[in-house]
């Protein structure tokens, strides 16, 4: 277990709907990552948040966005949602903001979009 | 940012020691070397980091050379378990950067009996 907390496990939708992806860091961690992994895409780095503020931006999508709350959990909303959505989305968290720092993974929510 | 090129696949067998290598030619001075595992539908797993030379840790050793632009991952005598995706990162220690914690498509590793 590695102290990040993602919910739901699982989720499935039509498209065109919107939904939430919740994460709760490790307890005393600042940062925290969101990823897409696709079958043929790979492990994508959508974006990182540390104490509450954007620091890092990867290939996001306009029509997804994301924010980090004053307790430091973070959601990931994903709207006008297409088939090509489907992915396993993972959150990681780590103390700190630096390439040095290790991060941990939740064990992902599956989204399916169909 | 500091690409990193690994080989796609390996195989091994049982008992034998692995190595990979990571190149990243472009690495900056700040930048750690981290190694992760990750096995189907799971997250990834934190392995090992290093900055110079040689880290050794309960699991596996890395080894960089002086000009840091490779880095060698080292699992002795692996088992079925260690059947995974192995991916090398080069961390982006920009000041104030924030980190991408960017990963590129990994090495996947079988192993057989």
């Amino acid at each position: 277990d590695s102290g990040v907390t993602q919910t739901p496990k699982h989720l499935i939708t039509a498209t065109g709907q919107r939904v939430t992806l919740r994460c709760s860091p490790r307890s005393g961690d600042l940062s925290v990552y969101w990823y897409q992994q696709s079958l043929d895409q790979g492990l994508q780095f959508l974006i990182q948040y540390y104490n509450g503020e954007e620091r890092a931006k990867g290939n996001i999508l306009e029509r997804f966005s994301a924010q980090q709350f004053p307790d430091l959990h973070s959601e990931l909303n994903l709207s006008s949602l297409e088939l090509g959505d489907s992915a396993l989305y993972f959150c990681a968290s780590s103390v700190g903001d630096r390439g040095y720092t290790e991060a941990f993974f939740g064990q992902g929510t599956r989204l399916t979009v169909v | 940012l500091a690409k990193t090129t690994q080989p796609i696949s390996m195989d091994s067998y049982e008992g034998q020691e692995v190595n990979i290598t990571c190149s990243h030619n472009n690495i900056a001075t700040n930048d750690y070397i981290t190694w992760y595992q990750q096995f189907p539908s799971q997250g990834p797993r934190f392995i090992i980091q290093g900055y110079k030379t040689k880290v050794t840790n309960e699991v596996a050793s890395l080894f960089i050379p002086a000009d840091r632009k490779s880095s060698t991952l080292s699992l002795p005598r692996v088992s079925l378990s260690d059947t995974a995706v192995y991916y090398c990162l080069v961390g982006d220690g920009v000041t104030g950067g924030g980190n991408k914690l960017t990963f590129g498509t990994g090495t996947q590793l079988k192993v057989e009996l």
